[in-house]
């Protein structure tokens, strides 16, 4: 079964405005990257997230993580067109190294 | 620098022949992986390899044979193709137990 699970399912929004998407997980992890896929290509890293960490910034982009919550989330801000893609959460388990579970993803879509 | 590269990008098959897909990385990581990805699934783990000599059951290995050739290549073996085994198939790669994963383009396999 799957671990993580992306919240909204899809999410429009204006270039220039901010974007957030939520990640739950069942199982405690070792630590959580998010990645993004454009159409028809294969899957982006984005960033990694360690579990005694709460906050990371990569240029526009910032994660955060809960891990009272078992919960993540990825702000975009400043959106541009080229945003447009399905953005994954990834999270192993402290149970199982080398396996790393994704959710069924996040479709963003940046309108011009 | 090619990163992960998969063979074929398409390929059609009627059910109960079998094919191989192939993949190679060229970033001497140790551990690789087989990945497949459904419309709302997400990516579902298939097999992966922790290093070379060692391969171990994904999520849905049910269908599929894996074989790790060398330190560079990982193939997948779809012995007799059912049509529950159409979906894109990504191969990736890592350099470390929780660190990020490198994605090929993926190959999109039809099985009629």
């Amino acid at each position: 079964s799957q671990q993580g699970e992306e919240d909204p399912q899809a999410l429009s929004i204006q270039e220039g405005e901010n974007a957030t998407m939520n990640c739950s997980y069942k199982t405690s992890i070792n630590n959580l990257q998010w990645y993004r896929q454009n159409s028809g290509r294969g899957l982006v890293h984005l960033i990694l997230i360690r579990s005694n960490e709460r906050e990371k910034h990569s240029g526009r982009l910032r994660v955060t993580l809960d891990t009272s919550k078992k919960s993540s989330s990825l702000l975009i801000t400043a959106s541009r067109a080229a945003d447009t893609a399905s953005y994954f959460c990834a999270t192993d388990s402290t149970r199982e190294d080398y396996k790393l579970s994704f959710g069924a993803g996040t479709t963003v879509t940046v309108r011009a | 620098n090619a990163g992960v590269t998969q063979t074929p990008k398409f390929q059609v098959l009627k059910t109960g022949q079998s094919m191989t897909l192939q993949c190679a990385q060229d970033m001497n990581h140790n551990s690789m992986y087989w990945y497949r990805q459904d419309p709302g699934m997400g990516l579902r783990l298939i097999y992966y390899s922790a290093s070379e000599g060692t391969t171990d059951k994904g999520e849905v290995p049910n269908g599929y044979n894996v074989s790790r050739l060398n330190k560079r290549e990982f193939s997948l073996r779809l012995e007799s193709a059912a049509p529950s085994q159409t979906s894109v198939y990504f191969c990736a790669s890592s350099g470390r137990a929780d660190g990020e994963l490198f994605f090929g383009e993926g190959s999109r396999l039809t099985v009629l």
